[in-house]
């Protein structure tokens, strides 16, 4: 069974600051994994993702996240807060066995002080 | 318009209603979805479709119904509205990157 596990629903920064979302996971077969940004009364957008080929993936906006295998995390990161980046992040682990399915974390809430 | 589209986007409507929430896609992905968001759950998974015809539950189905017989259109369907079933209701689909593209929501009130 799949699961993911976003430490922290709110994380706050001052603007210019070092941005790192936690996101672990667990997959019982080598995973797809995704962050996704929503803006207030949007939908979710593709960050970035991962598909088994380089392990320091890097997205849209400046963002960038590592696969760590032996930590099974997928941690989103980057290196200077904008305030435009104050949104909601959610962490996702897909995989295409016993039917497609995509699981969600509960979200991280990005506070950006000025 | 190229994408997905959800309507309506805000739906009024009163408990015991019957309600059909629209989802089209112009890239015709074989996989959509739908979710609904609550505070405190997430996105949570309702339904979903691998290709027309083809459709299997998903974590929270009960009170739902989705029909697909056009691969562009995915509908959702409350056969009869509760105060439960207030949400943010989100159609996706998924191409061959496995990502999702969402559309912009429904905002459904039921009172």
């Amino acid at each position: 069974a799949q699961s993911v596990t976003q430490l922290g629903s709110h994380v706050s920064v001052s603007e210019g600051a070092l941005v790192l979302l936690r996101c672990n996971y667990s997959s019982s077969v080598p995973p797809y994994l995704f962050w996704y940004v929503q803006y207030p009364n949007q939908g979710l957008q593709l960050l970035l993702k991962y598909t088994s080929a380089a392990t320091l993936v890097k997205g849209i906006n400046g963002f960038e996240a590592e696969f760590k295998k032996s930590e099974t995390s997928f941690h989103l990161t980057k290196p200077s807060a904008h305030m435009s980046d104050a949104a909601e992040y959610f962490c996702a682990v897909t995989s295409n066995t016993g039917g497609f399915k995509t699981i969600f974390g509960a979200g991280t809430r990005l506070f950006v002080k000025a | 318009d190229a994408g997905i589209t959800q309507s309506p986007r805000y739906k009024i409507t009163e408990t015991g209603r019957q309600v059909t929430l629209m989802c089209h896609q112009t890239w015709s992905h074989s996989y959509m979805f739908w979710y609904r968001q609550d505070l405190g759950h997430g996105l949570r998974l309702i339904y979903y479709s691998a290709a027309a015809d083809i459709t299997d539950k998903g974590e929270v189905p009960d009170g739902y119904v989705v029909s697909r017989s056009k691969t562009e259109n995915f509908p959702l369907t409350l056969e009869s509205a509760t105060r439960s079933q207030t949400s943010v209701y989100f159609c996706a689909s998924t191409g061959q990157g496995w990502e999702q593209f969402f559309g912009p929501g429904t905002r459904l009130t039921v009172l």
